[in-house]
């Protein structure tokens, strides 16, 4: 089945610093990125989506230039928290779909755990 | 407004016993419904997924059952298992025709299986 990766999988920084989170579609070419948030007994949250090679499109709420997200190439996008302090503290999911699937068919990679100090 | 709710929030069953999850959603258009397993720390994997058109289907221990009539799917897991511990999760996808992602996610049923 298609396998997604997230890295690093759980992260602890202090306040005011810059965080990276990759995203990657292991087994298929993903043309579509989507970048989730979930807090504690909550449900995931679409952050944005991001089709390769392009701007990625954001949720309403969400703050694109705390938030950065690149997607420049089919297998690989990235979740950039800028200045980041404890509310942004969260799980970060990203899933990834490949074409235009009949289902619109999305696979998740495992989180990260992003906790800020 | 396009909702999925999920009940119970929470449930604790004995290993070896069945237990059905419900989902009610409003979702609006319809595409499709599937249900996740999500085990604490860890991205949603899918069990099922169903279509308009389909009532039942199953994978393994688990059947889900879709009224489209009347917008209500349950999760059916038979035998539980200590690893069943997890949280389901119902999600309903719009019919799209963009590249947004279109998935609207209920909160889940977390579901403990004790010895």
């Amino acid at each position: 089945g298609a396998v997604v990766s997230q890295h690093p999988s759980w992260v602890i920084c202090k306040s005011g610093t810059s965080v990276k989170i990759e995203c990657r579609s292991l087994d298929f070419q993903a043309t579509t990125m989507f970048w989730y948030r979930q807090f504690p007994k909550q449900s995931l949250m679409l952050m944005a989506t991001s089709n390769e090679g392009s701007k990625a499109t954001y949720e309403q709420g969400v703050e694109k230039d705390k938030f950065l997200i690149n997607h420049a190439s089919l297998t690989l996008s990235t979740l950039t928290v800028t200045s980041a302090h404890p509310e942004d503290s969260s799980f970060y999911i990203c899933s990834a779909r490949e074409g235009q699937p009949l289902y619109n068919e999305q696979f998740f990679g495992p989180g990260t755990r992003l906790t800020v100090l | 407004k396009n909702q999925v709710e999920q009940s119970p929030q929470s449930l604790i069953i004995l290993e070896g016993k069945n237990c059905t999850l419900q989902c009610n959603y409003t979702v609006s258009p319809f595409s499709n419904l599937r249900w996740y397993k999500q085990d604490t720390g860890r991205g949603p994997v899918s069990l099922t997924i169903m279509t308009f058109s389909e009532n039942t289907k199953s994978n393994g221990r688990y059947t889900a059952t879709l009224d489209a009539d009347t917008k209500q799917s349950s999760l059916h897991i038979t035998a539980s298992q200590l690893s069943d511990s997890a949280s389901y999760i119902c999600v309903v996808s719009r019919r799209y025709g963009g590249s947004q992602g279109n998935l609207i996610f209920g909160k889940g049923t977390k579901l403990s299986v004790k010895p």
